[in-house]
């Protein structure tokens, strides 16, 4: 079974910093999924990612399949950036994903 | 135009009460997928139907079950609810199962009273 680690756990930054959170996966996977998640529960897939780097407007997400490592980016943060940002690798049945516990994000205006 | 549509959004049931969730979808996918997320834990996966043939994972209750009467539905049905399973259900479909995006419904919370 493919452990999912993230870090950091929490996070509070001002807004206009540049933030990381990373994940860490044990087995080796096709693709990793960055997704997000807001108060209420609902998720949102940010990427799909399966080797080198993407970008969607101020998100960057890269990954580095030798290493099994992957960093989500958020270029000058915002307070509606604030949520929880996941990781998750396939694994379940028909590949249904295994997540990390997630990185709860505050950024303060 | 909403893709994964779940409801209820919040359904209170009582301790051993049957209950059934809804999951539909509107982008012909293959797979539908059911998460459990109890409160501050990750996501977990229950169980999934590939077009027609459903497969629930190794550790998930037998309280637990789905019905998927056509590609577009997908219910859950748990039939004597306890307190433990209070959870937000995740309703998600994917075209095909592998390295393809998931398409997550926005959940329906379960209290049990």
């Amino acid at each position: 079974k493919n452990e999912v680690e993230q870090s950091p756990q929490n996070l509070t930054a001002q807004e206009g910093e540049f933030i990381t959170i990373n994940c860490s996966y044990s087995v080796g996977i096709s693709a990793l999924h960055w997704l997000q998640q807001h108060p209420g529960g609902g998720i949102v897939s940010l990427f799909m990612l399966s080797s080198g780097k993407k970008k969607h407007g101020r998100l960057i997400a890269t990954i580095n399949i030798q290493e099994k490592h992957s960093s989500l980016h958020i270029t000058a943060s915002h307070p509606r950036d604030s949520a929880v940002y996941i990781c998750a690798v396939p694994g379940g049945g028909a590949d249904g994903l295994t997540f990390g516990k997630g990185t709860h994000l505050i950024i303060q205006p | 135009d909403a893709m994964v549509i779940q409801n209820p959004r919040y359904q209170v049931t009582q301790f051993g009460k049957p209950v059934t969730l809804s999951c539909s979808q509107t982008l012909n996918h293959n797979v539908m997928y059911w998460y459990q997320q109890k409160s501050s834990q990750a996501p977990k996966l229950l169980f999934h139907y590939y077009d027609k043939d459903f497969n629930n994972e190794a550790d998930t209750p037998d309280n637990f079950q789905s019905r998927r009467p056509n590609t577009s539905f997908c219910f859950l049905d748990i039939r004597s609810p306890g307190l433990g399973d209070a959870a937000m259900y995740l309703c998600a479909t994917s075209r095909d199962p592998g390295s393809y995006e998931q398409y997550f419904g926005p959940g329906t919370r379960l209290t049990v009273t």
